[in-house]
């Protein structure tokens, strides 16, 4: 188990309604992330945390919202989500800001359809 | 903000052929290269990475290059297997607390058997 999770695993969702997903971890790490991945896109940050209730944007915020009130959980919201926010979505954890010795650690991934 | 590039997009070799990937960033600050592997359907995951105080790093049958210079940098696999099969993506990022990976676009390679 690599000690992080991601929940919903597979949503389909209608234009105009929220959704959240949820990362939770179990390594006290400090850093926490949000990423998209497209094809031909590889994955981009949406939000990042680099502690409780710090948190901050990345490339492609817009349209997204997110909340750490715990070290172990980060939440990710599409306040109104769109058919361009049908994509994969990854969390990531690390003890550092780039990852200790062994980087990143990603989570299996939220497939989210939006229709 | 950093932009990384990355090439090809795909990548068809024959089994124990080696493979080569490439990418060029834009942030010369940056000192920190990892690459990951995604398998189909599975989670990205660290396979090599190389800080800038190092040309090159190997391990077993991957190894990566650096040329801080140029702002490029490279993966190599030799002696590929089918096993290999899968998305590679490259990253970048200074490598101080607080800074996040900056990915490039992914290179799907296939190793025919």
């Amino acid at each position: 188990d690599a000690g992080i999770t991601q929940s919903p695993r597979h949503k389909v969702t209608e234009t105009g309604t929220p959704v959240t997903l949820r990362c939770h971890q179990t390594e006290n790490h400090r850093y926490m992330y949000w990423y998209r991945q497209d094809p031909g896109h590889g994955l981009r940050l949406i939000h990042y945390s680099y502690g409780v209730k710090d948190t901050d944007k990345g490339e492609v915020s817009d349209g997204y919202s997110v909340s750490r009130s715990k070290t172990e959980d980060f939440l990710l919201t599409l306040e109104s989500a769109t058919s361009s926010q049908t994509s994969v979505y990854f969390c990531a954890i690390s003890d550092k800001g780039t990852g200790g010795p062994n980087g990143y650690t990603f989570g299996s991934g939220t497939r989210l359809t939006v229709v | 903000g950093e932009n990384v590039e990355q090439h090809p997009s795909t990548l068809s070799v024959q089994e124990g052929d080696s493979a080569v990937i490439k990418c060029t960033y834009s942030d010369s600050a940056s000192n920190y290269f990892p690459w990951y592997k995604q398998e189909l359907g599975k989670r990205p995951q660290l396979i090599i990475d190389i800080r800038s105080n190092v040309g090159e790093k190997k391990d077993q049958r991957i190894a990566v290059t650096l040329n801080k210079t140029a702002k490029h940098f490279s993966l190599h696999i030799t002696e590929t297997q089918p096993e290999d099969s899968a998305v590679y993506f490259c990253a970048a990022s200074m490598d101080n607390a607080g800074n996040m990976l900056t990915f490039g676009g992914g290179t799907r390679l296939m190793v025919k058997p």
